[in-house]
């Protein structure tokens, strides 16, 4: 069965304390593994994909890293505008449907001024 | 270009009671879903479709319906509405071909439903 665990649940830093959200994944094959962003009362927003094993990616403060059982998101000397919940999400190679993707529950990040 | 569009942005509906939720995107995607967002379970596929006139069942369709009668609209209709129901109701719609390369699914802002 397709799963997608993620943690912690919720993470508080201080402005400039770099930390990293973790996403363990167990899938028949990855076609693809998701991050995204979502802020209070709107719809996820698209940060990164990442393929196959030891891929990483970048976007200012933040980079993600792929394992073959998890993926971390790295976030370097976060300011208050990064607060928001992290989603991540993995598309089976194997599936029945079209694109299809299995969501974690996310990681709440505040990060206090 | 709007995206991905979303009405209404909230609703509350009496057990029993029916309606739509309507999702609009501008982009020409082909492929388009229904997702459920509850505390603590993540986003749960309702329905997809993968193109004008098809629709599937997701992780968790029942009590929903669905139609894709234009390419550009998808349709979620609860004709019986629980309090079961009661959740954020997210749209996303994607090019077969990845618009950018990388697949990435495009949401809409939500609908937040409330069934007493």
């Amino acid at each position: 069965e397709d799963q997608v665990t993620q943690s912690p649940e919720a993470l508080r830093l201080q402005e400039g304390e770099s930390s990293s959200l973790n996403c363990s994944y167990t899938v028949s094959g990855l076609r693809g593994l998701f991050w995204y962003r979502q802020d209070p009362g709107k719809g996820p927003e698209f940060l990164f994909t990442l393929y196959s094993a030891g891929e990483e990616k970048e976007k200012e403060r933040l980079k993600a890293t792929l394992t073959k059982k998890e993926s971390f998101l790295h976030i370097t000397a976060p300011k208050p505008e990064d607060s928001a919940t992290y989603l991540c999400a993995v598309e089976p190679r194997f599936q029945t449907g079209a694109n299809n993707l299995f969501f974690g529950t996310g990681t709440r990040l505040t990060v206090i001024p | 270009n709007a995206g991905v569009t979303q009405t209404p942005k909230f609703r509350v509906l009496k057990t029993g009671q029916s309606m739509t939720l309507l999702c609009a995107q501008d982009m020409n995607h082909e492929y388009m879903y229904w997702y459920r967002q509850d505390p603590g379970m993540g986003l749960r596929l309702i329905h997809y479709s993968v193109g004008e006139g098809t629709t599937a069942k997701g992780e968790v369709p029942d009590g929903y319906n669905v139609s894709r009668l234009k390419k550009q609209n998808f349709l979620l209709g609860l004709e019986s509405a629980a309090p079961s129901q009661t959740s954020v109701y997210f749209c996303a719609s994607i090019s077969r071909q990845g618009s950018s390369g990388y697949n990435e699914q495009f949401f809409g802002p939500g609908t937040r439903l409330t069934v007493l």
